[in-house]
């Protein structure tokens, strides 16, 4: 159950668009499409951004994509806006009695 | 949907803690429910996940044999019986719907661990 990778912190100026990669393993990230993204701003619940690797939940701006290749999966966001400045975590299904997170990544927009 | 969880303070090590959530605005018997920790300062842990049923449960590897998780299609609700605390536990338990992909979320409680 060890926890998937990602990068500390990621930044971009207002209208740029960033990427943030999750990283793991065939076990978890590139044994299934079952990757989900979630932001969390200080001191609130996190957020659902993105699920099975692509799927955007009702509500969430189109700004926000995530894809897989192999091992790792990514989320991309578009047009950054100031109100995008929040922790970041991926999420993966590891096979029926395990779920694992990434340690975040804190994005910022300049 | 709304999920309120309850139950955390301040325990010893070696103490006993029950938290719980009250769950509406969805079809809690047809829904995984998923506790998970946020240490302060620190990133999201998975803890346990409960099937519709409750027949299947599962626990990370540092709680397995400590922590107990239940549920209550009647009252709509789930639970965590958390024993043998450690310093180590202190977090933010959040009860989220679902048992892979968590679309809600509750508000969190506090558990801290010290002497």
């Amino acid at each position: 159950q060890s926890a998937l990778t990602q990068p500390p912190s990621a930044s971009g100026s207002p209208g740029q668009s960033v990427t943030i990669s999750c990283t793991g393993t065939s076990s978890d990230v590139g044994g299934y499409n079952y990757v989900s993204w979630y932001q969390q701003h200080p001191g609130k619940a996190p957020k659902l951004m993105i699920y099975d690797v692509t799927k955007r939940p009702s509500g969430v701006p189109d700004r926000f994509s995530g894809a897989k290749s192999g091992n790792t999966a990514s989320l991309t966001v578009s047009g950054l806006q100031a109100e995008d400045e929040a922790d970041y975590y991926c999420s993966s299904y590891a096979g029926r009695k395990a779920r694992v997170f990434g340690g975040g990544t804190k994005l910022t927009v300049l | 949907v709304q999920l309120v969880e309850s139950g955390g303070g301040l325990v010893q090590p070696g103490g006993s803690l029950r938290l719980s959530c009250a769950a509406s605005g969805f079809t809690f018997r047809n829904s995984w429910m998923t506790w998970v920790r946020q240490a302060p300062g620190k990133g999201l842990e998975f803890v346990a996940n409960i099937g519709q049923d409750g027949g299947e449960k599962y626990y990370v590897d540092s709680v397995k044999g400590r922590f107990t998780i239940s549920r209550d299609n009647a009252e709509n609700s789930v639970s965590l019986q958390m024993n043998s605390l450690r310093a180590e536990d202190t977090a933010m338990y959040y009860c989220a719907e679902g048992g892979t992909t968590w679309g809600y979320w509750g508000q969190g409680t506090l558990v801290t661990v010290s002497s």
